[in-house]
Order: C-alpha cells, then structure tokens, then sequence
C-alpha cells in the first residue's frame, strides 16, 4: 500500500523560530492535507491542497503541493508556544477514495 | 454545523474485559466513518472504516470489531481485551463523493488497559 514518509520525527525549538517539515512518497497523490493535534484532542484539518504546485497559506502556517505529487511540505513562522502539538500530513488517492495515508506525525516543541 | 462526540473520554479496564467505544456525528448525513488507534507518541493506525449503515471494512486483523447501527453513529467493541489494546481511540468523518478528502476526527477515548 502507499505509504508517506514524514520527517523531521520530532523538533525542539526556541519561540519566535521558523519551522519546516515535510512529507514525501514513492507514489503520487491527488490531495494533500496537514492536521495539528494538540496533546489529548483529536487532529484537526490546517491546510488541505488539490492541486499540484499549490502553495496554500493559513496565518502563520504555508503548505504546498509538491509539482511531482510525491511531496508536500508544512512551513510554520514565528513560532509561539501554542503551536506545540503533533502535525501529521495526509495523502489521498482517487482510487482509494475515502481513505487517507497518515505519515507517523512531525512532534513539535516550542520553548519560551 | 457538524459535531463529532465520543465516550467515554478516559476508561480503565482489565485484561479479559469486554469494551464499547461509541462515537455518534451530528449535523451530516451518511457520512464515511472511521476509527483509528494512536499508541503514545505515534501515528495514527486506521482500524475499521464503514461507507454506510452495517457496512464495515476492517484494515487490521485484531480482537477489535465494529458496527454501525444507524447512519451516525459507530461502536467499536471487543469481547475480551488485551494489554496491547491500550492507546488513544479515535473517530473520523468524512463527507462522500468529492467530500472525501477531509477527516474531521472526535476529541478521543483513553483506554487503558490493566
């Protein structure tokens, strides 16, 4: 099945830094979506992409859609310490419709 | 607007003890659902995903079932647990047709299990 490789795997940063992680996969998708889980809550939709080359931004947050449909990237800046949580991207196949590929989730920690 | 609720929040439960999770959705009809397991500080692993009333497609082989008695609502079970079950349970919606894309996930049950 398809799989989606997220990296980095967890990050430590200082406030007020820039952040980047990124989801890349050996097979293409139609859609891409980036989610925020907050520690004890359920994930919840940042940014969702339809489009190759697709640059989508959300406040602080710019997503976009790799051109070769493998890849997406997530940029956050001028992190605050609320944006602490778990950020997963999300693959969508028209063939397998209905079900999404989650990577394993990019774990972010902001110091004060 | 949608809504998306489950319970219990939190559970404790023994080995060998049987379990019902329920997530019900409001707001929206014949929605995709689903249910995940999230172990601590892990991905999400998609368990069971149903299209439509007493449709059930299951992703993993597990001692977990589920059913969807009404269009809304989702029950994930097991008639006896095992340690490995532990972890953060969580329901998804999704709209059908071109709607499928998004999942809008509950607030999550804790189970524990001792």
């Amino acid at each position: 099945g398809q799989q989606l490789n997220q990296s980095p795997q967890s990050m430590f940063i200082q406030e007020g830094e820039d952040v980047s992680m990124n989801c890349t996969s050996s097979s293409i998708f139609n859609t891409w979506l980036w989610y925020k889980q907050d520690p004890g809550e359920g994930p919840v939709l940042l940014i969702a992409l339809y489009k190759a080359g697709e640059l989508t931004s959300n406040g602080r947050l710019t997503a976009q859609f790799g051109i070769t449909r493998k890849d997406s990237f997530l940029n956050i800046s001028a992190s605050i310490p609320s944006d602490v949580g778990i950020y997963f991207c999300a693959g969508n196949h028209f063939t397998n419709a209905g079900k999404s590929t989650f990577g394993d989730g990019t774990t972010l920690t902001v110091k004060p | 607007s949608q809504t998306i609720h489950q319970w219990p929040a939190t559970l404790v439960q023994p080995v060998g003890s049987p379990l019902s999770l329920e997530c019900t959705v409001e707001g929206t009809s014949n929605p995709n659902l689903y249910w995940y397991r999230q172990a601590a500080g892990r991905g999400l692993q998609l368990l069971f995903y149903s299209v439509g009333i007493g449709q059930i497609s299951s992703e993993v082989p597990q001692n977990l079932s589920a059913s969807r008695p009404q269009d809304r609502q989702f029950i994930l079970s097991s008639k006896k647990l095992l340690l490995s079950d532990s972890g953060f349970y969580l329901c998804a919606w999704s709209g059908t047709g071109l709607s499928t894309d998004t999942q809008y996930f509950g607030p999550g049950t804790r189970l524990t299990v001792l």
